[in-house]
């Protein structure tokens, strides 16, 4: 089982439409967690970070469940801008320096 | 305040040869990660670098090595290239302690194994 797993898309939605990603990570030592945007054949890109009270960054919203050790991102009034590859990433240690990268979940926005 | 930059861009190497790929870390950062991704894949991490010592390594055979200099700078060398060693090469740069904020990539070198 890879450490971390994502939805495995790609998701075709039009715009103006709410998407949902999900993420699953198995190492329960996993101290922080983000979501990247990747646009194509351009490096990662923090989108944002993700804490267990959840946070929200305009359409932006991503939550982490510990217990279950789940990571969602819930994107509102998608635009077609926001067509990429969302990236989940979580940190081993407590120094943030060793990140792992889920696969990616590419999205497409339609006209 | 400069960003993180990675050169060359693009690289064709031949099979069994051996590439060097250079990375300057964003001023004031002083751990370099490498990550290789290959298409359709996320991110895999190669190794770390803090303060010119090898800080931590993923699963990757030792004809990858690296080196950090004095000014944080980095270089990726890959000996033997093998076909499967075609992918983006991502370095990031970070400073301890500032992990949770994200990791700041530089733009990636794109290399061809033929």
């Amino acid at each position: 089982r890879k450490e971390v797993e994502q939805d495995p898309g790609p998701f075709n939605v039009p715009e103006g439409a709410t998407v949902a990603f999900n993420c699953t990570y198995s190492n329960s030592a996993s101290q922080s967690f983000f979501w990247y945007r990747q646009d194509c054949r351009k490096e990662p890109k923090l989108l944002m970070s993700v804490y267990s009270s959840g946070n929200e960054d305009g359409r932006f919203t991503a939550q982490l469940n510990r217990a279950s050790q789940y990571i969602s991102l819930l994107i509102r009034d998608s635009k077609l801008s926001d067509s990429a590859t969302y990236l989940c990433v979580v940190t081993r240690d407590n120094y943030g320096q060793n990140f792992v990268f889920g696969p990616g979940t590419r999205l497409s926005v339609l006209p | 305040e400069t960003g993180v930059t990675q050169s060359p861009t693009h690289l064709i190497k031949t099979r069994g040869q051996q590439v060097t790929l250079r990375c300057s870390s964003q001023s004031g950062h002083n751990t370099v990660s490498w990550y290789q991704q290959a298409l359709g894949q996320g991110p895999q991490f190669i190794f770390q670098y803090y303060r010119e010592e090898e800080n931590g390594r993923g699963n990757f055979p030792p004809r990858f090595s690296g080196l950090q200099f004095p000014n944080y700078s980095s270089e990726l060398n890959v000996n033997a290239l093998e076909l499967d060693d075609s992918a983006l090469y991502l370095c990031a740069s970070s400073t301890p302690g500032q992990g949770s904020y994200g990791y700041t990539f530089g733009s990636g070198t794109r290399l061809t194994v033929v």
